[in-house]
Formats: C-alpha cells, structure tokens, sequence
C-alpha cells in the first residue's frame, strides 16, 4: 500500500464549484505539504503544517484553504475554483527530526477547472 | 527571497550519453540540498546533499555539493530510456525549518 495517498486521482470541475482535494499517510510523518506544479514552473508551496495545531501559509496560498483533521490527514480546499487554479497537485510529508528536509510524494492530483 | 534555478531546461540525448544536470541556488541559512526525479506522476527521492565536496552515489546516478559556487550537479552515466524524467532540485534554508525551495526542472528524454 502506498505511504501518502490522494483522493481524486483526477477532477474536472466548472468555475465557481468548491473542490476539496484529500491526503492520508501511514508514514507516521509530522509535517504534511501541499503544492502545485505547472509546466516550466517546477513545485510551489500553497500551505504546510508542521502538526495538527499549525497551519502556514506557503508561496501561493491565495484561493486555497486547507484542514489538517490528524496527524494522518491533510486536506485542500478550492472555496471556488477557477480556470487558473488548472494544474497538478501533490501532497507531500516529512519527518519532524533525523533526515528533516526530505519529503514524501503523494501520486498526485489533476485538476481541470472549465 | 529563496531561489532555486535549473539547467539546462531540458536535454535530449540518445542511450549510452553522459549528462550532467545544474542546480544553482540563493537561499538564506542553507541546510541542504535535495534531487527528485519525477516520471508520469510523483517525484521520488534520489540524494540529500549538506555537505560540499562529498559525493552521493547511486548505480549510474551521482552528485555532488559546492557550497562556494552556491551549486550542485546531478550526473548520470550510460544513460537509459528509463532515465527519462524531470529532474527537480530544491534546497532547505531560511527561517522556516522544513520547507523546501524548488527549481523548475530538467526534463531529460534519452532515445534508444
């Protein structure tokens, strides 16, 4: 079974629908990322949480808010989605201590906003 | 503002080449630097690189940190089909621990 999974795979919704994009892990990780990734503009950070009682803002929080339920479960939130809010997204983890940097991919999330 | 640049931005090349993948950075408080290749979906972890000089080797793929040149280079030997991917770089630093920079990437094609 994979460590950080993401629910839908894929979606394709209209402009102005809330969209929530879901993230579990079994890796026992504190820290859990979302990010998105467009053509030629490699990974950016839209939110993070370092447990469940911290929630960050990253580089392009606008348009998003996230939920972090538990330790296991992080959540992203399109609170009305638009055309260029189109991309992939991924959920990441890491641990707390030890090999602190590295982080964990989940499989990703495609999202088309019509 | 952290930074984290790529290059080349992409590179086709054809089965049994050498190439050599950049990664320059500006970053505040460095702590590491971090290689993902990334094939259809999920990037994967490949070295985490803190100190300048000391090579990570793995098979066919190495790199290598210069913390004077603020760069890291990512090579691989005898390349295969299967190499073909985005190569991402990003760096740990700043004042948020935990957070990573990352480049925009190096799509590498290799041709049978």
């Amino acid at each position: 079974d994979a460590d950080v999974t993401q629910t839908p795979r894929n979606r394709i919704t209209k402009t102005g629908k809330r969209i929530m994009l879901e993230c579990s892990q079994t890796k026992g990780h504190d820290r859990m990322y979302w990010y998105r990734q467009d053509p030629g503009l490699g990974l950016r950070l839209i939110y993070y949480s370092f447990d469940v009682k911290d929630i960050n803002k990253g580089e392009i929080s606008d348009g998003y808010s996230v939920s972090r339920q538990a330790q296991a479960k992080f959540s992203l939130s399109l609170e009305s989605a638009i055309p260029n809010q189109t991309a992939l997204y991924f959920c990441a983890t890491g641990e707390l201590a030890g090999a602190a940097d590295t982080q964990y991919f989940g499989p990703g999330t495609r999202l088309t906003v019509l | 503002e952290d930074k984290v640049v790529q290059s080349p931005l992409s590179l086709v090349v054809h089965e049994g080449d050498t190439v050599t993948l950049n990664c320059s950075y500006e970053v505040t408080n460095f702590r590491s630097l971090l290689w993902y290749k990334q094939e259809k979906k999920a990037p994967t972890f490949l070295f985490m690189l803190t100190s300048s000089g000391i090579e990570k080797k793995s098979g066919r793929l190495s790199s290598i940190l210069d913390k004077k040149e603020l760069s890291s280079i990512l090579n691989i030997t005898a390349t295969q089909t299967g190499d073909s991917a985005i190569y991402l770089c990003a760096v740990a630093g700043g004042t948020s621990y935990g957070k990573l920079t990352f480049g925009q990437g190096t799509i590498l094609t290799v041709h049978p």
